[in-house]
């Protein structure tokens, strides 16, 4: 499966933008990019996904690099309840979704 | 809420006991996940089911027996733990298995300790 590789933890502003980067550098061209997070004591919630072109849902965008080697999930607007663990996965078709360490997001009020 | 509802919330049990984790989705699903969660870990993928028929049995110990008697249905039957086996179990569904756009629901977890 091809990994993905994201900051341990960060830190943000509340109602500050928030960029959750991620690379995958040995992405192959049907891969999906997924992102999930997970507030505390909680299952992981699904964010986003995109394959080539950008997207935007009501919860975040997802901009992904013309390579399509890394990718970054926008916050716009990061509020105390986004405070969470965002996971970056890529999903291939046969696969099952495997879930890393993620990024750790702390928002200071 | 996701859809997926997982009960109990929380469970301790000693080594010799018996006891079971339950999983329900209200989504018309028809793949169901159970993943582990140990602490400071990533998510580990234990078992798959695709129309209620197994797929997927990630090397998991015997001690753990998974059950699925509909695509609406999980269960996960437990005995003889070990504390090791301490960590919050997560259930998952999704429309299809393994399409690379599939996104998972995931229930709130029990939270097991075994002492």
């Amino acid at each position: 499966d091809a990994k993905t590789t994201q900051p341990n933890s960060m830190e943000s502003n509340e109602e500050e933008p928030v960029h959750l980067p991620c690379n995958h550098s040995t992405i192959s061209g049907t891969d999906y990019i997924h992102w999930y997070r997970q507030l505390p004591s909680q299952g992981p919630e699904y964010v986003i996904h995109g394959l080539t072109s950008n997207v935007n849902n009501r919860m975040a965008s997802l901009a992904i690099a013309e390579d399509r080697k890394s990718s970054t999930l926008i916050l716009h607007r990061a509020t105390l309840r986004d405070a969470a663990v965002y996971y970056c996965i890529l999903s291939r078709a046969g696969n099952m979704l495997t879930f890393g360490g993620g990024t750790r997001l702390m928002v200071k009020p | 809420e996701t859809g997926v509802t997982q009960t109990p919330r929380h469970l301790v049990m000693g080594m010799t006991n018996k006891k079971s984790l339950k999983c329900e989705q209200h989504l018309g699903h028809n793949a169901m996940y159970w993943y582990k969660q140990s602490a400071k870990k990533p998510l580990e993928l234990m078992f798959v089911y695709n129309f209620k028929e197994q797929t997927e049995n990630n090397s998991v110990p015997s001690r753990f027996s998974p059950e699925c008697p509909n695509s609406s249905h999980l269960f996960l039957h437990l005995h003889t733990l070990q504390p090791e086996d301490s960590a919050l179990y997560l259930c998952a569904s999704s429309q299809v298995l393994g399409a690379s756009n599939e996104k998972l629901f995931f229930g709130s977890g029990t939270q097991l300790s075994v002492l």
